[in-house]
């Protein structure tokens, strides 16, 4: 497909436990952005990638939260012991280069019960 | 601390009629303004950014440093420009890291 593509659409959970999120970019884009979109705080940044790597980590809410990139492609965003709290539309975005993302994903939609 | 409002959460107006979203920043130093839209069932896209100075299916937004303001207009709205709009900052020296606003539900009576 042409566009950024997550998977998978909706994921309802158990109040603690872990949760994978993935995140395919747009072929040959090197920079990858997380959103998270919820009722009470819109949407928030959690993390980009340059690459491979993560310059800026400071939105992940808790250490609960990681991702990873691997192969300058695939992101992963793991949330492990989910809380109520998580319940959320997590997306993605992505671009050719470090910039404003202009394409996002349509979204995981995370349900934690 | 660096913040974006959007003071309506919702407007409501008439097709021909004119739009103004408004969209407030907090910031010390110049950042970059932005205009998202997510139309109902649709992914969320970037409609415009004040560098590039453009007008994007109507829409233009002014970037007002003494007022801090970045507001959205449209001289006559269209029933398809329902949707929900996001005013966003990035720091010039860390553009992957958005700011957004709470967003307003524009909704184009017939």
């Amino acid at each position: 497909g042409a566009g950024v593509s997550q998977s998978p659409s909706n994921k309802v959970t158990e109040k603690g436990k872990d949760v994978e999120l993935r995140c395919d970019p747009i072929s040959g884009h090197t920079a990858l952005y997380w959103y998270r979109q919820s009722l009470g705080q819109g949407l928030e940044f959690l993390i980009y990638f340059q690459g491979n790597s993560a310059p800026d980590k400071s939105g992940l809410p808790s250490d609960r939260f990681s991702a990873e990139r691997t192969g300058g492609s695939v992101s992963t965003l793991t949330i492990q012991r989910t809380q109520q709290e998580d319940s959320a539309v997590y997306l993605c975005a992505s671009s050719l280069v470090l910039q404003t993302p202009a394409f996002f994903g349509q979204g995981t939609r995370l349900t934690v019960v | 601390a660096q913040r974006v409002t959007q003071p309506e959460k919702l407007l409501s107006v008439f097709k021909g009629a004119p739009v103004e979203l408004k969209c407030n920043y907090s910031y010390s130093g110049s950042p970059e303004l932005f205009w998202y839209v997510q139309y109902s069932r649709q992914r969320l896209q970037l409609l415009l950014r004040h560098i590039s100075r453009e007008s994007i299916k109507g829409f233009t937004a002014d970037l007002n440093k003494g007022e801090t303001s970045f507001h959205l207009k449209k001289p006559f709205a269209q029933e398809e420009d329902s949707a929900m709009y996001y005013c966003a900052l990035s720091e010039p020296s860390n553009t992957g890291k958005l700011i957004f606003g709470q967003g307003t539900t524009l909704q184009v009576k017939p």
